[in-house]
């Protein structure tokens, strides 16, 4: 599985969107994007995923380069309870990695 | 069931001793990882289970981890003789259909594992 690279935090203000961006520049063809989160205590939850096409839930949106070789989830009107730690992953079984911080202040 | 679930929540162990973590799966989930995560950090993959193929044992750290599965159900993690490292939480997850674009895991609560 391909490895992800990631800003370690991030600030927000409430209301505003969060555009967290994550690089996988070895990504390989078939391999799908993955976003997860983890709040404080808690297993991570699944946001979305994508593989080639923006793709859009209740929860964010993904955007993909047209290379692949990157990726941003947006959240569009983030709230004090997105404050998480947010993972980008790559395929299925992965280390995750060390993630962005994401602290949204009132 | 409603969710993955994991037993002990908190183990408290002395080193050296052994100890099992038990993990259940979601009914009907085919795929089933164990991660660790150390205290401020991401997840460190450990070992994959899907159906009856072999499973994935790259992410184990050393001879004293191992896990088993029970068909597409519980699944058991052992470590031996532990040792003050093996501190951490360790979170378990599974999957409905390992394809690659229906991958998404579903995280139990986590066994929080201190070795004195």
């Amino acid at each position: 599985d391909a490895k992800t690279t990631q800003p370690t935090s991030m600030d927000c203000a409430e209301g505003r969107a969060a555009n967290l961006p994550c690089n996988h520049s070895t990504i390989s063809g078939n391999e799908y994007v993955y976003w997860y989160r983890q709040i404080h205590s808690q297993g991570p939850q699944y946001i979305i995923h994508g593989l080639k096409n923006n793709e859009t839930n209740e929860m964010a949106s993904l955007i993909i380069t047209e290379d692949r070789k990157s990726s941003t989830l947006i959240l569009p009107h983030a709230t004090l309870r997105d404050t998480a730690v947010y993972y980008c992953i790559v395929g299925g079984k992965s280390t995750f990695g060390d993630g962005t911080t994401l602290t949204v202040k009132p | 069931g409603a969710g993955v679930s994991q037993s002990p929540s908190n183990k408290v162990t002395e080193k050296g001793k052994d100890v099992e973590l038990r993990c259940d799966p979601i009914s009907g989930h085919t795929a089933l990882y164990w991660y660790r995560q150390r205290l401020g950090q991401g997840l460190e993959f450990l070992i994959y289970f899907q159906g009856n193929s072999a499973p994935d044992k790259s992410g184990l750290p050393s001879d004293r981890f191992s896990a088993e599965r029970t068909g597409e159900s519980v699944s058991t993690l052992t470590i031996q003789r532990t040792q003050q490292e093996d501190s951490a939480v360790y979170l378990c997850a599974s999957s409905l259909q390992p394809g690659l674009g229906n991958n998404e895991q579903f995280f139990g609560p986590g066994t929080r594992l201190t070795v004195l």
